[in-house]
């Protein structure tokens, strides 16, 4: 099976509140992740990544926070707007590849 | 500039045909890679080329036959295609695999 997932299929958020996507992961090996985003009829997107060596990393508007205790990742977006709107995807590179969690569509509500 | 660009964006065929995805990378990057991504969004890793050299085949049916003519480019043929083959495909490109990867639109692939 896969290494990383996710918890939910769907998120709906209204517009300006902090919006919170969740992933897990299985290998307590794991060291690093990386969280990207896919907009409507285009490829993924890279957005942050972190290392296991870090609880928390910071971009803008966008933090990620990694739990090695109970092997947990997640990515907040802070203010959320219409422009992201998105599937995002949890993924660790392990094995020589890239293994992607099972994404969450997250919908802004004007 | 596009940096990871893909053609045809959308291919439609019947059952039993063979077609082709082409895909090239102006960013130098020595590592390059197909996925599939199905109707629920899940994305997959196909295979990767590093140097033109195939590193990754993640079982895939041997109906599918990458090429790599040069490090800029990964081709994707796929012969006797079949319905379950319908999805949408993306090549993506690296300097290793634990960097960034950039993907390229999507070929839309509907086999009817």
């Amino acid at each position: 099976g896969e290494s990383v997932g996710l918890h939910l299929p769907t998120l709906s958020v209204q517009e300006g509140d902090n919006s919170i996507i969740n992933c897990a992961y299985s290998n307590s090996a794991s060291d690093y992740f990386i969280w990207y985003k896919q907009e409507s009829g285009k490829g993924p997107q890279f957005i942050i990544d972190i290392r296991s060596n870090m609880d928390k990393r910071q971009g803008q508007r966008v933090t990620v926070l990694l739990n090695k205790t109970v092997k947990h990742l997640s990515l907040q977006i802070a203010a959320t707007q219409p422009g992201d709107s998105a599937v995002y995807f949890c993924a660790e590179p392990t094995g020589g590849k890239l293994i992607f969690g099972q994404g969450t569509e997250l919908s802004v509500k004007p | 500039d596009t940096a990871v660009s893909q053609t045809p964006k959308y291919l439609v065929t019947q059952m039993g045909n063979d077609k082709s995805i082409k895909c090239e990378q102006n960013l130098g990057h020595d590592t390059m890679y197909w996925y599939k991504q199905d109707s629920k969004k899940f994305l997959k890793i196909m295979f990767s080329y590093n140097n033109k050299e195939l590193i990754i085949n993640e079982t895939v049916p041997n109906r599918f036959s990458p090429k790599s003519p040069d490090k800029a480019h990964l081709n994707l043929h796929i012969n006797s295609l079949e319905l379950g083959d319908s999805a949408v495909y993306f090549c993506a490109s690296s300097q290793d695999f634990r960097d960034e990867q950039y993907f390229g639109p999507g070929t839309r692939l509907t086999v009817t």
